[in-house]
């Protein structure tokens, strides 16, 4: 089974700073899909960004970005001149390729992020 | 928008009640998917469907039961609920593509007494 890993409970940063976010994943498969979702308080999960395995090009979502380092099976979030709403939990997740067998994704335990003003 | 409704966002129940937890999505997706929220464990999936009248187990499905009757709605059931599963329950819905995102709903924060 996969595992995805966040090892990092907790972190905090100054507003306007730049924060990464780190995530680690367990798979044999070449080809997969990799998420990040943000949970604010009202409990909503947000999509942030999304990558393909088979992709090399890191994805960017205006202020989010990753690097994506496929052999090192990592997936990294980086957050851009942070603001205050940005302050949440934020889960990495893992799909396997679809066709055959069970979907969904397997979340990590999730990373809160605390947004200093 | 995708829109997925649970219909309950606090729910209050005893000891060895029957719980229904009730899930719908507007976007006319094949995949729909119960997960469950506990602090400090992320998100585990409890059962996953793809269609209608179809379910799959996933990794925590014991003492939860699943029914898709209709292609927009999906219900979680606890046959006789339990203190220790009392936690955030989360549905969501997407097209069984790799790269589609799961859409969720907001959550029902089931407390059993």
């Amino acid at each position: 089974a996969q595992t995805v890993t966040q090892s990092q409970p907790e972190m905090s940063v100054q507003e306007a700073e730049t924060v990464t976010l780190s995530c680690t994943y367990d798979t044999s498969e070449s080809d997969y899909y990799l998420f990040w979702y943000k949970q604010p308080p009202s409990r909503q999960m947000i999509l942030v960004i999304r990558q393909e395995a088979y992709k090399q090009q890191n994805a960017t979502e205006n202020r989010f970005s990753v690097n994506f380092q496929k052999a090192a099976k990592s997936f990294s979030l980086k957050i851009s001149d942070s603001q205050l709403g940005d302050a949440a939990m934020y889960f990495c997740a893992y799909r396997r390729p679809t066709g055959g067998g069970a979907d969904g994704l397997t979340f990590g335990k999730g990373t809160h992020l605390i947004i200093q003003p | 928008d995708v829109k997925v409704t649970q219909s309950s966002r606090y729910l209050v129940k005893r000891t060895g009640e029957k719980v229904f937890l009730e899930c719908v999505q507007d976007m006319d997706h094949e995949n729909m998917f119960w997960y469950r929220q506990d602090p400090g464990l992320g998100l585990r999936l409890i059962y996953f469907s793809y269609d209608v009248k179809m379910k799959e187990k996933g990794d925590i499905p014991e003492g939860y039961s699943v029914s898709r009757e209709k292609k927009e709605r999906f219900s979680l059931i606890l046959e006789s609920a339990s203190t220790n599963q009392t936690s955030m329950y989360l549905c969501a819905s997407s097209f069984p593509r790799g790269l589609s995102p799961l859409h969720f709903g907001n959550g029902t924060r089931l407390t059993v007494t």
